[in-house]
C-alpha cells in the first residue's frame, strides 16, 4: 500500500522564524512529489519535484526532493502570519496522475 | 476564467438519503478526482477518471459512486451505504500526461444527521 508521511502533524512558531516540513513516502512507481498550501479550503499548488537533490524556489520557499532516501523538506524562511496554513504533500504514482496523500502539517505563525 | 467549480458548498441531509455533489470544470482536463478530508486524516482518494466514460476504485470507494459522461463534469454521488459520510469533499482535475500538477475546487462540506 503506499505510504506518504509528514512531520510534524503541527508547528507553532512566531514570525521570521524558519521552519522546515518533512515528507517521507514508501510508494511502488513513483512519478512526483508535490507540495500543496491549503488555507481555507482548495489546496493551491506550491511546487511538483521529480528529481533529486534540485531545490525548488519561491520566494521565501523552497523544496527538494531525495529520491534515495525516499523524503523531501519544504523551508519556509522569514515566516509570516499569512504562512499559516496546512501544507500538504503529495505523491504521483502510477499511471493517470494519481496522487496520493499525506495528513498535512498544520503550521501557525504567531506574531 | 478557467477553473474547477464543485457545488454546493455546504450540504445537509438526512441519515439514509443519496447525495450528489456536483464538479464542473473548463480546463480541458482529462484526468478528474474526488478526494474526502476528516480532521487529522489529510485528502484521501475516492475515485478517480483518466478519461471519459471511465473511472477506477481509490482507496476508499465503499459507499460512494460516479459517473463521467461528459469530459468537464464528474459527480459524486454518496449513498446510503456509505457508513460515515460527514466530511470534506474535494474534487480535483489534471490534465495528462503524467507529471502534472491538480487543480482543486473549493470543496463542499457535507454534514448527515
Amino acid at each position: 500500500e503506499d505510504k506518504v508521511v509528514q512531520s510534524p502533524l503541527s508547528l507553532v512558531v512566531h514570525e521570521g522564524d524558519t521552519v522546515t516540513l518533512n515528507c517521507s513516502y514508501e510508494v511502488t512507481n513513483f512519478r512526483s512529489l508535490l507540495w500543496y498550501k491549503q488555507e481555507k479550503k482548495a489546496p493551491t499548488f506550491l511546487f511538483m519535484l521529480t528529481s533529486s537533490g534540485i531545490e525548488k524556489k519561491s520566494g521565501r520557499l523552497s523544496s527538494i526532493l531525495d529520491k534515495k532516501e525516499l523524503f523531501s523538506i519544504l523551508n519556509i524562511t522569514a515566516t509570516q502570519t499569512g504562512d499559516s496554513a496546512i501544507y500538504l504533500c503529495a505523491v504521483g504514482v502510477g499511471g493517470g496522475n494519481k496522487l496520493t496523500f499525506g495528513t498535512g502539517t498544520q503550521l501557525k505563525v504567531e506574531l | 476564467d478557467g477553473g474547477i467549480t464543485q457545488s454546493p458548498k455546504y450540504l445537509f441531509r438526512k441519515e439514509g438519503q443519496n447525495v450528489t455533489l456536483s464538479c464542473e470544470q473548463n480546463l480541458n482536463h482529462d484526468a478528474m478526482y474526488w478526494y474526502r478530508q476528516d480532521p487529522g486524516q489529510g485528502l484521501r482518494l475516492i475515485y478517480y477518471s483518466q478519461i471519459v466514460n471511465d473511472f477506477q476504485k481509490g482507496d476508499i470507494a465503499e459507499g460512494y459512486s460516479v459517473s463521467r459522461e461528459k469530459k468537464e463534469s464528474f459527480p459524486l454521488t454518496v449513498t446510503s451505504a456509505q457508513k460515515n459520510p460527514t466530511a470534506f469533499y474535494l474534487c480535483a482535475s489534471s490534465r495528462e500526461p503524467m507529471n502534472t500538477e491538480a487543480f482543486f475546487g473549493q470543496g463542499t462540506r457535507l454534514t448527515v444527521v
